[in-house]
């Protein structure tokens, strides 16, 4: 494809409810990330993909926070009993091949939650 | 604790007139840096990016950054702006081995005409 795409980009839900945010990586693209950009901050880091295989979950905030990538393309990010504080934009980024110096990353444009 | 400070959190400039974006980081060594763009609605797009070398790097859309090591900044210039530059801007950070950028809050360029 020509860019990153991600699916839906806007979502608004209720407390408590189950949402699924879905990413398409660019054509061939080994490394994935998710990203959580709050109003007025920059990207918080959530997860990384190397393939289908999640190599650093370190970001995701707690256990209500999933992400799959099954065939190693498309993504989807999983939130359980969604909180108010889990509003924001949600950015995806994919990269050729993971690790400096060839780690630049093309980004989405990112799926808005809101959560009322 | 690695961190990347973005001083100014808004910058107005006049249309024509120059820009030099703030950038500050707190690493053990020197990361890999980067400047991102970020329109309203757009994912962030790669300005420019540091490794080594050159410490004056040149970008896309007429954006260049300096790496300061005895500052410990990596400002973005860029001698005339136009109204189309008006957006966030982010520095971010990488470590050496580590895949996790780690971004600054950003700043948000205002041009006037």
């Amino acid at each position: 494809g020509a860019g990153v795409s991600q699916t839906p980009s806007n979502k608004v839900t209720e407390k408590g409810k189950y949402v699924e945010l879905r990413c398409d990586p660019i054509s061939g693209h080994t490394a994935l990330y998710w990203y959580r950009q709050s109003l007025g901050q920059g990207p918080e880091f959530l997860i990384y993909f190397q393939g289908t295989g999640a190599a650093d979950d370190s970001g995701l905030p707690n256990d209500r926070f999933f992400a799959v990538r099954p065939e190693g393309s498309v993504s989807t990010l999983k939130i359980q009993r969604t909180e108010r504080g889990d509003s924001a934009v949600y950015l995806c980024a994919s990269s050729p091949i993971a690790g400096p110096p060839s780690d630049t990353q093309y980004f989405g444009p990112g799926t808005r939650l809101t959560v009322l | 604790a690695q961190s990347v400070t973005q001083p100014d959190i808004h910058i107005t400039v006049s249309e024509g007139a120059s820009l030099e974006l703030r950038c500050n980081y707190s690493y053990g060594a020197t990361p890999y840096l980067f400047w991102y763009v970020q329109s309203p609605g757009q994912g962030l797009q790669l300005l420019l990016k540091y490794f080594s070398g050159d410490t004056l790097v040149q970008g896309i859309k007429g954006f260049e950054a300096e790496f300061k090591r005895s500052q410990s900044s990596f400002n973005l210039r860029k001698p005339s702006v136009h109204w189309s530059d008006a957006a966030e801007y982010f520095c971010a950070a990488l470590s050496g081995g580590s895949y996790i950028p780690t971004f600054g809050r950003g700043t948000s360029l205002i041009v006037h005409p």
